[in-house]
């Protein structure tokens, strides 16, 4: 069965960083291709970015609201996901969620607020 | 435009067909997957590649093209179709991943 989970979400004040992890199992990691997508309260869901495997060239594509403020990585050794959100907004506010598209992890809550 | 646009929200009958779409200029160049997303639980994929079901999804679930447009049918609604669907596909400069407007499906 694969599993998808996140971790590292919680309440940060505007200006700030957070990481989050994702932590996968079931599936074969490194061949996959990652995303997060991320759904603010009471709004639809939204694109966030998405690193291919390493052997499609580890390239990463970003959403224009957040493109050079995240970076996405991983570590295949681990199964592991990573979104290294910096200069956080209130706009930020959101679940964010790590998927193949295939499958989906349960979300991690990260709030920015003052 | 690169936007994905999805009607607010449809009401069908129990037992009844209900059809969801999505417009983009996009639609024309790159398929579309379906996503269900029920209130408070993660996304789950119902259609994929415009028209192929992932395994246990119901076959009441069907996806359909054309020009820039793309839907997803739901022939024979039941109860625990109520939820949120939401179109994705690129857009058209094929870099950027986008998801539709969301459309809510209420099951009378």
């Amino acid at each position: 069965e694969v599993q998808l989970v996140e971790s590292g979400g919680g309440l940060v004040k505007p200006g700030g960083s957070l990481r989050l992890s994702c932590t996968a199992s079931g599936v074969i990691f490194r061949n996959a291709w990652m995303s997060w997508v991320r759904q603010a309260p009471g709004k639809g869901l939204e694109w966030v970015g998405r690193l291919k495997s390493n052997s499609a060239g580890a390239t990463t594509d970003y959403a224009a609201p957040v493109k050079g403020r995240f970076t996405i990585s991983r570590d295949d050794s681990r199964n592991a996901l990573y979104l290294q959100m910096n200069s956080l907004k209130t706009d930020d506010t959101a679940v964010y969620y790590c998927t193949t598209w295939w499958f989906w992890g349960q979300g991690t809550l990260v709030t920015v607020s003052s | 435009s690169s936007d994905l646009t999805q009607d607010h929200a449809v009401s069908v009958a129990l037992g009844q067909t209900v059809r969801i779409t999505c417009h983009g200029d996009s639609l024309r160049s790159y398929y579309v997957s379906w996503y269900q997303q029920k209130s408070g639980q993660a996304p789950v994929l119902v259609i994929y590649d415009e028209n192929k079901r992932p395994s246990g999804i119901p076959d009441r679930f069907s996806g359909s093209y054309s020009g820039n447009t793309a839907s997803l049918t739901i022939t024979g609604a039941q109860a625990e179709d109520e939820a949120d669907y939401y179109c994705h596909s690129r857009d058209s400069s094929g870099n950027n991943l986008l998801f539709g407007t969301g459309t809510k499906v209420t099951v009378l």
